[in-house]
């Protein structure tokens, strides 16, 4: 079945480590986000990419880095320079005005 | 102005009643409009996409005021199974596909 794959699920780090979250989708969509999600909050948008080796700053970039050298993956890196990394992190795809097609998040703790 | 306001709530109802949500945009270019149900601690996930005609599923309605720049959902017969909290998507048009989200609105039904 076709879908987005988010890895992993829990994801446990210390301050100061940078940390990759994988996101994979066999869609064949060209569009993918990334959003973080705090406790009661709503879903803030980090980054995205519209096509391959292309991507933009969404809202809330800062500390945060991405690559999409192919068009099933578009992995997310949480660096040191963020400061408050711990969050819910979505990633999803669409195909131009479909909706939006979640996986099923990664839980990052830092301490 | 944000560009998508929901009433956060919480919405706490008895079981069998019927609940409406309102969602309103500020960007009248806005093409795409979708209705999300998020779980705690979980993805959201699509509940219905939003035509200009209105669309019904089951217990669920929504509808489309572009005039006034809101979309609306209803829930019949409410049950248990519906707590949740519901989020609003609005894409803008334009050359730009970046979804926006609402807060979210919380509902809560009680037996």
């Amino acid at each position: 079945d076709g879908g987005i794959t988010q890895s992993p699920k829990y994801l446990f780090r210390k301050e100061g480590q940078n940390v990759t979250l994988s996101c994979e989708q066999n869609l064949n969509h060209d569009a993918m986000y990334w959003y973080r999600q705090d406790p009661g909050q709503g879903l803030r948008l980090i980054y995205y990419s519209q096509i391959v080796n292309d991507f933009q700053k969404g809202d809330i970039a800062e500390g945060y880095s991405v690559s999409r050298e192919k068009k099933e993956s578009f992995p997310l890196t949480v660096t040191s320079a963020q400061k408050n990394p711990t969050a819910f992190y979505l990633c999803a795809s669409r195909d131009r005005e479909s909706p939006l097609h979640f996986g099923n998040g990664t839980r990052l703790t830092v301490t | 102005r944000k560009e998508v306001e929901q009433d956060p709530g919480p919405f706490n109802v008895p079981e069998g009643a019927t609940v409406a949500f309102n969602c309103t945009y500020s960007n009248s270019a806005s093409q795409s409009f979708f209705w999300y149900r998020q779980d705690c601690r979980k993805e959201p996930k699509l509940l219905m996409s939003v035509y200009s005609s209105g669309n019904e599923d089951g217990r669920f309605t929504a509808q489309l005021n572009r005039a006034s720049q809101y979309i609306s959902l209803l829930i019949r017969d409410s049950k248990l199974s519906d707590s949740a909290t519901y989020l609003c998507v609005v894409t803008l048009s334009g050359g730009s596909y970046i979804p926006t989200f609402g807060r979210g609105t919380s509902l809560i039904v009680h037996p």
